[in-house]
């Protein structure tokens, strides 16, 4: 059980145009997901917070309306990159928490290569 | 406020010696403790976690941490490095409860093995 699943793995696109990341956990409700960037050979930075049926809280320095968070629903959280720039390539990893456990759930990471 | 300090970017082991990573933390509140390791382009799969129970926490794999209030470290040991040992290590802090499964990161630490 507690499965987190992210799509897609992997994604190339234009300077410009947006991408859609999805993260569904997939056998359990999570009330909270949350959003991480990876820099090549660097740690994982939170960039923020989803909460069900609320505004997502964005950690300090990140981008509230290039990084739109949507989490519609228990068991989906979409992060959408919009405008991306190259600077904005990355390994993004979301994971989401179950209430009642300790453990953060995490999918398996998004490779987004902005050309 | 929370952080995490991981002594060392990267370690060499031979194979079947010990591995030692040594993890060090700041918490305002009482931590619950960490240990994730990343393949290359994958998510974190977790080895262990602290959550204020038994000090010292076997995990998956062979690997074991002890957490030390007094020295406010958390490292991870395993006995014998195996070759499929060869990752990225973070350890990882949160403060639980009502902030839920926010992870606090260490910098990481790449172990490779030698054969």
């Amino acid at each position: 059980g507690a499965v987190v699943s992210q799509h897609p793995s992997w994604v190339i696109c234009k300077s410009g145009t947006s991408v859609k990341i999805e993260c569904r956990s997939l056998d359990f409700q999570a009330t909270t997901m949350f959003w991480y960037r990876q820099f090549p050979k660097q740690s994982l930075m939170l960039m923020a917070t989803s909460n069900e049926g609320s505004k997502a809280t964005y950690e300090q320095g990140v981008e509230k309306d290039k990084f739109l968070i949507n989490h519609a629903s228990l068991t989906l959280s979409t992060l959408t990159v919009t405008s991306a720039h190259p600077e904005d390539s990355s390994f993004y990893i979301c994971s989401a928490g179950r209430q009642g456990d300790t453990e953060a759930f995490f999918g398996q990471g998004t490779r987004l290569t902005v050309v | 406020a929370q952080s995490v300090t991981q002594l060392g970017s990267h370690v060499s082991v031979s194979e079947g010696a010990l591995v030692l990573l040594r993890c060090n933390y700041s918490s305002s509140v009482p931590p619950y403790l960490f240990w994730y390791v990343q393949y290359p382009n994958q998510g974190l799969q977790l080895l262990l976690k602290y959550t204020s129970a038994a000090t010292l926490v076997k995990g998956i794999n062979g690997f074991e941490a002890e957490f030390k209030k007094s020295e406010t470290s958390f490292h991870l040991t395993k006995p014998s490095a195996h070759m499929s040992d060869a990752a990225e290590y973070f350890c990882a802090v949160s403060q639980g409860g009502a902030a839920g499964n926010k992870l606090t990161f260490g910098g990481g630490t790449r172990v490779l093995v030698k054969p």
